[in-house]
């Protein structure tokens, strides 16, 4: 019952580089989201995914790029790295909200720590 | 555009007194409101959420979140702190399709 998983944990970079973050959720959950957690600024959206094959934009979608080709993956890519992209990052999903009370609550992955030197 | 605003970057309550840690929110519609909480180096854990019926839900670990449409307020709060409850604490809004989070709220439990 893994739930949420994203890999790397930990990833330190140079400017330029690029890099790819995975995660993976085993919920059959529709809606899948990057986060990223800077001191201060709490939680901002990076972008988001509401089914397979689809993506939009959040609150701080610049100088990132994600993919969803697969229902249970989300992956957040860094064409080129810069110090601002230093962060914790986080994965989320969740289900849909069914009747009453049920569903709607994310669901959070470990978080990757990204340090871009 | 919805918006969350916890007012307090940290809250200091002595051990076995009540706590509230407060939340305002901006959306339109409906709102769909939530409260996670996050210890060191690890990821948010779902405490408890809003979606309809009665004002005042209750959640884990002994917390419960009073619902105020008038005030657009959705505080959280708890009878009696414990030392484990000190932990970071986001307030949530889920709008169509995004959920948007507060800035947190340290609480700080003083034995």
């Amino acid at each position: 019952n893994a739930g949420v998983t994203q890999t790397p944990k930990f990833r330190v970079l140079k400017t330029g580089q690029s890099m790819t973050l995975l995660c993976a959720q085993d919920m059959n959950h529709e809606y899948m989201y990057w986060y990223r957690q800077d001191p201060g600024m709490g939680l901002r959206l990076i972008h988001y995914s509401v089914g397979e094959g689809t993506t939009a934009k959040g609150e701080v979608p610049d100088g990132y790029n994600v993919s969803r080709l697969k229902k249970q993956n989300f992956l957040l890519g860094l064409e080129s790295a810069a110090p601002s992209q230093t962060s914790v990052y986080f994965c989320a999903s969740r289900p849909p909200l069914a009747g009453g009370q049920r569903g709607g609550e994310l669901f959070f992955g470990e978080g990757s720590r990204l340090t871009v030197l | 555009a919805q918006s969350v605003a916890q007012p307090e970057d940290q809250v200091n309550v002595a051990e076995g007194n009540p706590l509230t840690v407060k939340c305002t929110y901006s959306v339109s519609g409906n709102p769909y409101l939530f409260w996670y909480v996050q210890y060191p180096n690890r990821g948010l854990q779902f405490l408890l959420k809003y979606i309809t019926g009665d004002n005042l839900v209750k959640g884990s670990y002994g917390f419960e979140a009073e619902f105020n449409k008038s005030q657009t307020s959705f505080h959280l709060k708890k009878p009696s702190a414990l030392v484990s409850d000190s932990a970071l604490y986001f307030c949530a809004v889920r709008g169509y399709q995004k959920v948007t989070f507060g800035t947190g709220t340290k609480l700080q439990v003083i034995p």
